[in-house]
């Protein structure tokens, strides 16, 4: 365990929608990032935040919006959602600001239909 | 642009052989180098990591790594894989001017034949 939660587990929604994906970093971690796995693409930088704001951003559709809070936890939001966003959603979180090692949560599976 | 590559994607070991998965980086500076493993289900937990200093690392699980500039590579090594090893290792390279942003290779799944 890795002391990084993300829910929900598991999303199933239709092209079109929104969602939200919600993370809690570990305890004492300041930075939040955001990644996406596909089986075409592999592991993609989305998105970083650092004690609330934002610090280095990826390959992230303009579609896709985060944000953290003062609480430290983040959400994803995926909205007009298509069929190529099907993916799993890593969140992981670090102490700092700048490389160090990175904590990930089990995941966010998210399947549009 | 700055990428990280995995050449092997699929690989298959006897369990007690001994294995060594590959990952070179392209950028010339110093890199701060990760491999991390993930199991079927599961996010992403990290083996080892290189900042700086001794160029051979010590991670968890019985692995180890070599940085060779030289090369550009950072190989994973495990003298005698387990049947619990059979995963996929994941590669990934960070550099200090963009945040805590890592680049990930495509990954290697390995297979443990019995």
């Amino acid at each position: 365990d890795s002391g990084v939660t993300q829910t929900p587990k598991h999303l199933i929604t239709a092209t079109g929608q929104r969602v939200t994906l919600r993370c809690s970093p570990r305890s004492g971690d300041l930075s939040v990032y955001w990644y996406q796995q596909s089986l075409d693409q592999g592991l993609q930088f989305l998105i970083q935040y650092y004690n609330g704001e934002e610090r280095a951003k990826g390959n992230i559709l303009e579609r896709f919006s985060a944000q953290q809070f003062p609480d430290l936890h983040s959400e994803l939001n995926l909205s007009s959602l298509e069929l190529g966003d099907s993916a799993l959603y890593f969140c992981a979180s670090s102490v700092s600001t700048g490389v160090d090692t990175q904590y990930f949560g089990p995941g966010t599976r998210l399947t549009v239909l | 642009a700055q990428s990280v590559t995995q050449p092997d994607i699929h690989i298959t070991v006897s369990e007690g052989a001994s294995l060594e998965l590959r990952c070179n980086y392209s950028y010339g500076a110093t890199p701060y180098l990760f491999w991390y493993v993930q199991s079927p289900g599961q996010g992403l937990q990290l083996l080892l990591k290189y900042f700086s200093g001794d160029t051979l690392v010590q991670g968890i699980k019985g692995f180890e790594a070599e940085f060779k500039r030289s090369q550009s590579s950072f190989n994973l090594r495990k003298p005698s894989v387990h049947w619990s090893d059979a995963a996929e290792y994941f590669c990934a390279w960070g550099y200090g001017n963009q945040g805590g942003k890592l680049i990930f290779g495509q990954g290697t799944e390995l297979s443990v034949k019995p």
